[in-house]
């Protein structure tokens, strides 16, 4: 079980688009339909954004979307607010009810 | 409203054993719906899980981590529990208790997870 592979960073300005990667296997990512995106400000615990690939919980802005194609799954933010700099990371089911994480991902809003 | 609140020492000696508390108000742990997980980050870096268990039992584990974990709840008192064995300083970390959602069939794999608690640090010295 390998953690899912994110980039380290990326950045965009306000009202501008990003978007994350999260790649996995067969075995995870792109085996279940359930991959979610925990996003995390300093000194805070995570919190849930997605799940279930595309859904998103009630309460979280419908400027959070994602997506999957094969073993790469996706984390969108279109129309960057700055509180959305983040730690940003992805989670995968691997089977036997258990799950990984991605490395995690440094969003910065210039 | 659920609340979540981890415990335990913040310091432990290397070769020891960890045992951390995770305490839950607001919703019981022996809800069919829920797994209820241990993640931990070490400070400045990512996320990683440690294990899981049902109410009925069954427990699931980092197969990294397998060896030295053991994950139990005691229903009466509603709490979960997290034992890691033989401790390094890699496993100095924020250890988060989180209720993974859901049981809503026979078919659901419950992946997602919320709501965390504050976490709590534990040192284990080089």
């Amino acid at each position: 079980q390998s953690a899912l592979t994110q980039p380290r960073s990326v950045s965009g300005s306000p009202g501008q688009s990003v978007t994350i990667s999260c790649t996995g296997t067969s075995s995870d990512v792109g085996g279940y339909d359930y991959v979610s995106w925990y996003q995390q400000h300093p000194g805070k615990a995570p919190k849930v954004m997605i799940f279930d690939v595309t859904r998103r919980p009630s309460g979280v802005p419908d400027r959070f979307s994602g997506s999957r194609s094969g073993n790469t799954a996706s984390l969108t933010i279109t129309g960057l607010h700055a509180e959305d700099e983040a730690d940003y990371y992805c989670c995968s089911y691997a089977g036997s009810y258990t799950v990984v994480f991605g490395g995690g991902t440094k969003l910065t809003v210039l | 409203q659920l609340q979540i609140q981890e415990s335990g020492p913040g310091l432990v000696e290397p070769s020891e054993t960890l045992s951390l508390t995770c305490s839950v108000s607001g919703d019981s742990i022996d809800g069919s719906k829920f797994y209820w997980d241990w993640i931990r980050q070490p400070p400045g870096k990512g996320l990683e899980w440690i294990g899981g268990l049902h109410y009925s039992g069954t427990t699931s584990y980092n197969p990294s981590l397998k060896s030295r974990v053991t994950i139990s709840v005691d229903t009466s008192k509603n709490q979960l529990a997290l034992k890691l064995r033989s401790v390094r300083a890699s496993d100095s970390a924020l250890y988060y208790c989180v209720r993974r959602c859901c049981f809503f069939d026979s078919g659901s794999r419950p992946s997602w997870f919320d709501p965390w608690g504050q976490g709590t640090l534990v040192t284990v010295p080089s």
